[in-house]
């Protein structure tokens, strides 16, 4: 298995323009999350979803933010218009449903720096 | 949401044991106890959890105090890949049950 695949890895942008990361989670894995990074507020959830419809985007900062799933294999999180404090580390992670442990598989993640 | 306390950062010489602490004074009756780890510029990975017994796996063993308000990741033998932030986390069993709390973790060094 591939694992959780996400792009692009790197991704360096100017204030103002689009940016759209994606994911590819894990075949068969029900849910799918979207995490930010930084130094300053650590690892936090975004958002995440469940057989494709968003469960819970509490943790989408504003609504320059937004999460689409148009299918089991496929999520995006674009951001509209970026600007520089959204430099962060960008995770996707996936897990199958009806699991004890919950364990949550992470991908690489996304670098992006907005000038 | 319940929160975790760890120290900032941690060293240990390679091959031998490590112990990573872990407070968590407010946790709940049904919470369970996860322990993540994140390798230099990876995502996290799943190291082990449990709820109120002691628990081994293949990567290491958590033992967790009769009260729950504290735990401990044991890594049995160190070695310089085991050198990453590790993360102690309280997952509720109620809606939040998907919502993970990473907070600030605990910086392993490992020498060599």
């Amino acid at each position: 298995d591939a694992g959780v695949i996400q792009s692009p890895r790197h991704e360096v942008t100017e204030m103002g323009q689009e940016v759209t990361l994606r994911c590819k989670p894990i075949s068969g894995h029900d849910y799918l999350f979207w995490y930010r990074q930084t130094m300053m507020r650590g690892l936090e959830l975004l958002i995440y979803f469940n057989n494709n419809v968003p469960i819970d985007d509490s943790g989408m900062p504003e609504d320059r933010f937004s999460a689409k799933m148009p299918n089991a294999s496929f999520s995006t999180l674009k951001i509209q218009p970026s600007e520089p404090r959204d430099s962060a580390v960008y995770f996707c992670a996936s897990r199958p449903a009806g699991t004890a442990s919950g364990e949550q598989f992470f991908g690489p993640g996304t670098r992006l720096t907005v000038l | 949401d319940a929160k975790t306390t760890q120290p900032n950062s941690m060293e240990s010489n390679e091959e031998e044991p490590v112990h990573l602490p872990c407070n968590h004074s407010t946790i709940s009756g049904t919470d369970y106890i996860h322990w993540y780890r994140q390798l230099p510029s990876q995502g996290p990975e799943y190291v082990i959890h449990g709820l109120t017994s002691n628990v081994n796996n293949r990567m290491a063993s958590l033992a967790i105090a009769e009260d729950r308000k504290s735990s401990t990741l044991i890594l049995h033998r160190a070695t310089l890949r085991d050198a990453a932030v590790y993360y102690c986390i309280l997952r509720a069993t109620s809606s939040n049950f998907n919502k993970f709390y990473f907070g600030s973790g605990t910086k392993l060094n490992v020498k060599p």
